[in-house]
């Protein structure tokens, strides 16, 4: 099975500055990726994905970026806010036998912004 | 377009007990995962559901089960209760292509006592 990993459970960073989020995968049967954000009582809510044949997407503040041969993906968000306050969840699918693949997440990062 | 909907979002229950929970899908979305969120453990992957039938399963034992009916919808039932069971459950609809986006919703809150 595809691992998915979240080494950090939290980060604090400073309103107005980068945050950093990273994901690393331990194989490649399917480099497609997705980051979600969670608040508290709230289902997931999806942000950003990426797939195999680009290295960045960006949309708005958030950029997502994937290096295949170091398997580590990384969620950066410019610049953060106290809304952004969230638990950040890294997901790929993994092939769970044949065909079919299934949607795996990692531990997740509390991410906190400091007014 | 609505969102994905669960119910109940709470429920307490007796140890021993059955409880069944339910999902709408978004219109159109012929796939419906469900996952348990606990503390620390991330999320963790129930099953999943495509045109009516468990097209993946995740590592939880036999009192877990789930089906889909035919308008996409789907429950999920969890028999004799245990403790440990107390968690966020939430269930996503998708396409159900590979590489496609899930989408969640707010989640049924069980708790166990």
């Amino acid at each position: 099975d595809q691992q998915v990993k979240q080494n950090s459970p939290s980060l604090s960073v400073q309103e107005g500055r980068i945050s950093i989020l990273n994901c690393d995968y331990t194989n490649s049967m399917f480099d497609y990726f997705l980051w979600y954000k969670k608040y508290p009582a709230e289902g997931p809510t999806f942000l950003i994905s990426i797939s195999s044949i680009k290295d960045k997407n960006e949309d708005g503040r958030f950029t997502v970026f994937l290096n295949k041969s170091a398997k580590h993906l990384s969620l950066h968000i410019v610049p953060s806010q106290p809304g952004d306050s969230a638990v950040y969840f890294c997901a790929s699918y993994v092939n769970s036998g044949g065909s079919n693949y299934k949607l795996t997440f990692g531990k997740g990062t509390l991410l906190t912004v400091n007014p | 377009k609505a969102g994905v909907t669960q119910t109940p979002r709470y429920l307490i229950k007796t140890r021993g007990q059955q409880v069944t929970l339910s999902c709408s899908p978004i219109s159109g979305h012929r796939s419906v995962s469900w996952y348990q969120q606990t503390p620390g453990q991330g999320l963790q992957f129930l099953f999943e559901y495509f045109s009516e039938t468990q097209r993946n399963k995740g590592n939880f034992p036999g009192r877990f089960s789930g089906r889909q009916f035919s308008n996409s919808r789907s429950e999920m039932n969890v028999s004799t209760l245990e403790l440990g069971d107390s968690a966020l459950y939430l269930c996503a609809s998708g396409r159900g292509d590979l590489g496609n986006t899930i989408y969640f919703g707010e989640g049924s809150w069980l708790t166990v006592v």
